[in-house]
């Protein structure tokens, strides 16, 4: 069964600084999605950054980057620049390239990000 | 565009009572599915529906029943509430749910006591 973990359960930055949040998984498939979703206070989901597991290139949105690696099965985010409403929980998420319940989003349990003024 | 919405936000049960959480989406999207979050861990999946009329069990679906009869709305039904089922339920939605990217609801907070 596919798994994933995040092991930080809080981290820390001071604003305009860098951070650079952790995910592993563990999968015996080689076609898959990452994901890493944002959630504020609010409750809300949000997708912050997605990477297909066949693209080598790592996947970049503005101030947040992915650095995928493939044979180690880690999944990294930072975030340059923080900003003060990067405050949030951040999880990382897999999928499997099928359809059906291989399809289905499978969550790490999450790191909870702080940023100081 | 809504995007996918939930009600009610907020909802305390009693123990043995029966409710139903609503999602609904209105970007035409096939794949919807229902999630639950506790303290401490990520979401875990409760059903899932590929179309209207197909639904399917995810990781965690006793307790709850489903049904899709339209490609808009998928209901989430809790038989008789248990404190075990106390939680944050998320509903999302993509295109197809293998290429697309899941769009979720605000969450509706749910306490059992």
């Amino acid at each position: 069964a596919q798994t994933v973990t995040q092991s930080q359960p809080e981290m820390s930055v001071q604003e305009a600084e860098t951070v650079t949040l952790s995910c592993t998984y563990d999968t015996s498939e080689s076609d898959y999605y990452l994901f890493w979703y944002k959630q504020p206070p609010s409750r809300q989901m949000i997708l912050v950054i997605r990477q297909e597991a066949y693209k080598q290139q790592n996947a970049t949105e503005n101030r947040f980057s992915v650095n995928f690696q493939k044979a180690a099965k880690s999944f990294s985010l930072k975030i340059s620049d923080s900003q003060l409403g990067d405050a949030a929980m951040y999880f990382c998420a897999y999928r499997l390239n099928y359809g059906g319940s291989q399809g289905n989003l499978i969550f790490g349990k999450g790191t909870k990000l702080s940023v100081k003024p | 565009n809504a995007g996918v919405t939930q009600t009610p936000k907020f909802q305390v049960l009693k123990t043995g009572q029966s409710m139903t959480l609503q999602c609904a989406q209105d970007m035409n999207h096939e794949y919807m599915s229902w999630y639950r979050q506790d303290p401490g861990m990520g979401l875990r999946l409760i059903h899932y529906s590929v179309g209207a009329g197909i639904t399917d069990q995810g990781e965690v679906p006793n307790g709850y029943n489903v049904s899709r009869s339209t490609t808009e709305d998928f209901p989430l039904r809790l038989l008789s509430a248990a404190p075990s089922q106390t939680s944050v339920y998320f509903c999302a939605s993509s295109y197809d749910g293998v290429w697309d990217t899941q769009y979720f609801g605000p969450g509706t907070r749910l306490t059992v006591l």
